[in-house]
C-alpha cells in the first residue's frame, strides 16, 4: 500500500521554537507539497518541490522554509514558531504523470 | 490563477438519498481532476481521478463527471449512507499544483 507518512500526528511547540515537520513518501514521486488547512480558509499551498534540492514558493510561504535533500523526504521548517502558525499541516506527493496526488494524514501543530 | 468553487458549502440529507456535489473552476487547461474526502481532523483520501480525456469515472456508489470546456465537475453519490458524512473536495491541478475549493460539508442523517 503506497503511502505518504507524516512523522507526527500532534505537536505542541512554544513561540520562538524552531519546528521541523517531516514527510516521507514511498512511491518514488518527483513532486511533493506542503499545505496548511484552517477553518474557513481551506487548504493553502505553502511550498512545493519538483525534484531533489528544488523548491518553489506557494501562496503563503512567509515564516516557512523547506528542505528536500532526498527524493522521498520533504521537510517543512518553521524558523521561529508563532501562534498564528497553529494549524493542520498536510503533505502530499505526486508523480510527473497523471496519476493524481496522495496525501498524508496530517500534523496538528499548536504553538503556545 | 485557478479558482475553485464548490456548491453547496454544506448539505444535510436523509440516508438513502442520491445527491450531487458541484465543482467549478476558472482555468480549463487541466490534465485531470481529483475528488477527495476528508473526515474531521484527518488527511485527504482520494476518491476518484478523472483524466482530461475521460468524461466520467465510477467507483462503487460514486460517479464523477468532468466537462473541461465549461469548467465543471460533479460528484454523484448514490444511496447515501451515514458513513458518507465528511467534507468533499475537488482539486483541478494547474501547472502541476492543485488548488482546492473550500469543499462541501456533507451530513447524512440516519
Amino acid at each position: 500500500d503506497v503511502k505518504v507518512t507524516q512523522s507526527s500526528r500532534y505537536l505542541v511547540k512554544r513561540t520562538g521554537e524552531k519546528v521541523f515537520l517531516e514527510c516521507v513518501q514511498d512511491m518514488d514521486h518527483e513532486n511533493m507539497f506542503w499545505y496548511r488547512q484552517d477553518p474557513g480558509l481551506g487548504l493553502r499551498l505553502i511550498y512545493f518541490s519538483y525534484d531533489v534540492k528544488m523548491k518553489e514558493k506557494g501562496d503563503i510561504p512567509e515564516g516557512y522554509s523547506v528542505s528536500r535533500e532526498k527524493k522521498e523526504r520533504f521537510s517543512l521548517i518553521l524558523e521561529s514558531a508563532s501562534t498564528n502558525q497553529t494549524s493542520m499541516y498536510l503533505c502530499a506527493s505526486s508523480s510527473q504523470g497523471n496519476d493524481g496526488y496522495t496525501f498524508g494524514s496530517g500534523t496538528r501543530l499548536t504553538v503556545v | 490563477k485557478q479558482e475553485v468553487t464548490q456548491i453547496p458549502a454544506a448539505l444535510s440529507v436523509p440516508e438513502g438519498e442520491n445527491l450531487v456535489l458541484n465543482c467549478s473552476f476558472t482555468d480549463s487547461a487541466i490534465y485531470n481532476l481529483q475528488w477527495f474526502r476528508q473526515d474531521p481532523g484527518k488527511g485527504l483520501t482520494s476518491l476518484l481521478l478523472i483524466q482530461s480525456s475521460q468524461r466520467e469515472q465510477t467507483s462503487g456508489r460514486l460517479n464523477a463527471s468532468l466537462d473541461k470546456s465549461s469548467g465543471r465537475s460533479t460528484l454523484y453519490i448514490a444511496a447515501s449512507q451515514p458513513g458518507d458524512s465528511a467534507t468533499y473536495l475537488c482539486a483541478p491541478p494547474i501547472d502541476d499544483k492543485i488548488i482546492f475549493g473550500k469543499g462541501t460539508r456533507l451530513h447524512i442523517l440516519p
